[in-house]
């Protein structure tokens, strides 16, 4: 079975904190993705990678960034958080051409910034 | 602009019945379609998926149609069960090795013993 690993499952941050959320995933996938689901919005995209070093921004990239430095892990930075961050994170990773299966979600990271 | 549209933001359904869960969309060159089945405080995790050239594709209880002049899909679960009360995540692909998924806002089915 992949494995999408997220860091961790709860945070709580201060407004203003550098925030790092960490993803790995354990199957050699060429892309990875993080998305934030809110109640009503939906899954919105922030930023996708498909090769190691290579990053792409999604809908709301805004107080956003991304590294990815080894294939299998892809991280996402709050720069400096804010309240309308507050959100649950999620990272998902999938095999280029396997659309069949889509992508595969790790449990995702509830954060929330007070 | 919505590509993929879940206009119904609940449904509540009887245990034993049938759940339709409707999904409409916009651009004409998606080639896939999925769906994914999520609970609260986990990731989404893949339920069932369709191809563009096909109509229909069940897999046990879960059956999703595509009705390609309509722009429509829908996923039936039949008999539904309090189990599979969750929030449905429909997704659509332009295809391409990198496929990326656009996905609707969701839809929460509740089954009620």
């Amino acid at each position: 079975d992949v494995k999408v690993t997220q860091s961790s499952r709860y945070l709580v941050k201060r407004t203003g904190e550098k925030v790092f959320l960490e993803c790995v995933q354990d199957m050699d996938h060429e892309n990875m993705f993080w998305y934030r689901q809110d109640p009503g919005l939906g899954l919105r995209l922030i930023y996708f990678s498909y090769d190691v070093k290579m990053k792409e921004k999604g809908d709301i990239p805004e107080g956003y960034s991304v590294s990815r430095e080894k294939k299998e892990r892809f991280s996402l930075i709050l720069e400096s958080a804010s309240t309308n961050q507050t959100s649950m994170y999620l990272c998902a990773s999938s095999a280029g051409g396997a659309l069949s299966y889509g992508y595969t979600f790790g449990s995702g990271t509830r954060l929330t910034v007070v | 602009d919505q590509q993929v549209k879940q206009n119904s933001p609940s449904l509540s359904v009887q245990e034993g019945r049938i759940s339709i869960l409707n999904c409409d969309y916009t651009n004409s060159m998606f080639d896939y379609f999925l769906w994914y089945k999520k609970y609260p405080a986990e990731g989404p995790t893949f339920l069932i998926s369709i191809s563009s050239i096909k109509d229909k594709n069940e897999d046990g209880r879960f059956t999703v149609f595509l009705n390609k002049s309509a722009k429509h899909l829908s996923l039936h679960i039949v008999p539904s069960q309090p189990g599979d009360s969750a929030v449905y995540f429909c997704a659509a692909s332009l295809g391409g090795s990198q496929g990326n998924l656009i996905f609707g806002k969701g839809t929460k089915l509740s089954v009620k013993p």
